[in-house]
């Protein structure tokens, strides 16, 4: 139950697209399609972005796009906005149990 | 509207016992699995445990296995987390969160602070 690996920090200008990558191994990433990705903000519990790879929860912004490749996953967050300036997670599947990666801080320059 | 209210968490000093509870709201309780995820201070997410819809199938991260027990009282909507043998690293905020194979719904979060 090793942590999935993410850049600890991304930033980019409004309106510009950045993207996290969340690196796993062929027991988690690699093995299911079940990579979320969670928004948390400071104080706040973390919401819902991306689920099952590449799905929105309704209400999520058409901005937020997930997805994965071998051991890899993505979130690509286009047309930066202020409000996105937050702490991201992904997390995936592992068989009987879920691992989260370590987050990575988006600013908003 | 999903309602996801944790309490329990406190002082505790380090081999002690804790229950936390967290009150559902708001949709069918009986029909989901739940977990349990916990945040260090000024750390990351770790999920912690998860519990089927009925509640006869449980998991745990490797951290607490033995240690923690999940539960569920169905007709009271109702989860639980017993933390036994508490360590200072089991400080965290305690997030109880609903779903299948991501959470989409999440409480606000109860501190459990171990320490003597």
């Amino acid at each position: 139950q090793s942590a999935l690996t993410q850049p600890a920090s991304v930033s980019g200008s409004p309106g510009q697209s950045i993207t996290i990558s969340c690196t796993g191994t062929s027991s988690d990433v690699g093995s299911y399609n079940l990579v979320s990705w969670y928004q948390q903000h400071p104080g706040k519990a973390p919401k819902l972005m991306i689920y099952e790879v590449s799905k929105r929860p309704s209400g999520v912004s058409n901005r937020f796009s997930g997805s994965k490749s071998g051991n890899t996953a993505s979130l690509t967050i286009s047309g930066l906005q202020a409000e996105d300036e937050a702490d991201y997670y992904c997390c995936s599947y592992a068989g009987s149990a879920w691992v989260f990666g370590g987050g990575t801080k988006l600013t908003v320059l | 509207e999903v309602q996801l209210v944790e309490s329990g968490g406190g002082l505790v000093q380090p081999g002690g016992s804790l229950r936390l509870s967290c009150a559902a709201s708001g949709f069918t309780f009986s029909s989901y699995w739940m977990h349990w995820v916990r945040q260090a201070p000024g750390k990351g997410l770790v999920w912690v445990s998860r519990i089927n819809s009925d509640g006869s199938s449980t998991s745990y991260a490797d951290s607490v296995k033995g240690r923690f027990t999940i539960s569920r009282d169905n007709a009271k909507n109702t989860l639980y987390l017993q933390m036994n043998s508490l360590r200072a690293e089991d400080t965290a905020v305690y997030y109880c969160a609903r779903g299948f194979s991501s959470f989409d719904y999440w409480g606000q979060g109860t501190l459990v602070t171990v320490s003597s």
